[in-house]
């Protein structure tokens, strides 16, 4: 079946660096992909809606310049945390739709950013 | 975002009995309900979904009941099995794709 890549799935870095994550579609082409933030014991709250080949976009209250995506290709789609903060660790999980089809949107198995 | 609201929170069930998940939402313009399974530290898999033209789905032990006055719809597992236990969460949609995660369920069953 269709499988969301997702790296690293555990990063540790210091205050004021920045992180990147990468989704890759490993089988299928997806032409949008989606991001998630996820603190321990809570829901997933969708980040930003990315499309192949345009800018991406964030959902109220997400800060464009904070959380930088880009979706260059049809099976990548990359996150940077920007100057990371203690309260930037959090769980992101990205997803990935196969021709626009609900029933096949698959997640990836997330990355855990823990910010020192 | 649009709220979406799960009960119970938590729930701990014995092998073999029935877990009862329940869904409320307030967008009428929803027309996709899934239910997705979470394991600790992965993240969310389909489990199953219906469509509003229908009022239940059955899929192997899992169970989707929908009822469209109420604007509900509820997620059965029969004969609940430890390998069960996860959080569980509705996530009802347009088709805009946009999917609106629950608050979650945390699953327990006991052997």
């Amino acid at each position: 079946g269709a499988v969301v890549s997702q790296h690293p799935s555990r990063v540790i870095c210091k205050s004021g660096t920045s992180v990147k994550i990468e989704c890759r579609s490993l089988d299928f082409q997806a032409t949008t992909m989606f991001w998630y933030r996820q603190f321990p014991k809570q829901s997933l709250m969708l980040m930003a809606t990315s499309n192949e080949g345009s800018k991406a976009t964030y959902e109220q209250g997400v800060e464009k310049d904070k959380f930088l995506i880009n979706h260059a290709s049809l099976t990548l789609s990359t996150l940077t945390v920007t100057s990371a903060h203690p309260e930037d660790s959090s769980f992101y999980i990205c997803s990935a739709i196969l021709q626009g089809r609900l029933e096949k949107l698959f997640f990836g198995s997330g990355t855990q950013l823990s910010v020192l | 975002q649009q709220q979406v609201k799960q009960s119970p929170q938590s729930l701990i069930v014995q092998k073999g009995g029935i877990s009862i998940i329940n869904c409320a939402y307030e967008n009428t313009a929803f027309d996709y309900f899934p239910w997705y399974q979470q394991f600790p530290g992965k993240g969310p898999a389909l489990l199953i979904a219906i469509r509003p033209d229908v009022s239940e789905k059955k899929e192997g032990r899992f169970t989707i009941s929908f009822n469209k006055s109420a604007k509900q719809f509820s997620l059965h597992i029969m004969d609940s099995q430890p390998g069960d236990s996860a959080t569980y969460f509705c996530a009802p949609t347009t088709g805009f794709q946009k999917l609106v995660f629950g608050t979650g369920t945390r699953l327990l069953v006991s052997p």
